[in-house]
């Protein structure tokens, strides 16, 4: 069975840093594309960032120079660093299993990352 | 610019059918998509992929209510015989390149 189980959320400041991750199970993490996704309290669904199986990155503009994302293939878990936060990035961050470069078929719970002093 | 348009909300009766809609921006009418139900509270639930034939194909448990069909730039997600679970958000996702994009959402309302 397929699970993602993604943790290290949290309160933190204006210009802080945080890193997310993704524990997955029933599946190989490097195998495959990984995206986050993140939702704003109230809010619609946001792309953030993808890694593909060849290890290229994508990210999009709102977090671009600000957010790594990244694996560590022999503990299969993803990463979302995040660094030089702001307001706007309070959110519930989703990581997903992508099928190929398209759409994410499966979903974790969700860990919530509130940007405030 | 890649960009799908959804309608904020929706509402139907219990029993009933509904059909949502997710509008592809200019020059991208060929694009596959999928379609994904929030519940309140929950995280996203992958519903199906929807090519541009309308073809799709559903993720694993995903009842014979929900379908998907396109015409032009439109993809379609039709739930018949709603139930009261129904009452959720529901997006579209597509993608390229490096990049992915989700519409607006729409939530709907189950009477």
């Amino acid at each position: 069975e397929v699970q993602l189980v993604e943790s290290g959320g949290g309160l933190i400041q204006p210009g802080g840093s945080l890193r997310l991750s993704c524990a997955a199970s029933g599946f190989t993490v490097s195998s495959n594309y990984m995206s986050w996704v993140r939702q704003a309290p109230g809010k619609g669904l946001e792309w953030v960032s993808v890694i593909y199986s060849g290890g290229s990155t994508y990210y999009a503009d709102s977090v671009k120079g600000r957010f790594t994302i990244s694996r560590d293939n022999s503990k299969n878990t993803l990463y979302l660093q995040m660094n030089s936060l702001r307001a706007e990035d309070t959110a519930v961050y989703y990581c997903a299993r992508d099928d190929g470069g398209s759409y994410s078929h499966s979903w974790g719970q969700g860990t919530l990352v509130t940007v405030s002093s | 610019q890649l960009v799908l348009t959804q309608s904020p909300s929706a509402s139907a009766s219990l029993g009933a059918s509904v059909k949502l809609t997710c509008t592809l921006s200019s020059g991208h009418s060929s694009y596959a998509i999928a379609w994904h139900q929030q519940q309140p509270e929950k995280g996203p639930r992958y519903l199906m992929k929807l090519n541009s034939d309308g073809s799709h194909s559903k993720g694993d448990g995903i009842p014979d209510r929900f379908s998907g069909s396109s015409s032009g730039a439109e993809r379609y997600l039709t739930i018949s015989s709603l139930q009261s679970e129904d009452e959720a958000d529901y997006y579209c996702q597509t993608w390229g390149t490096g990049i992915k994009v989700f519409g607006g959402g729409t939530k709907l309302t189950v009477l």
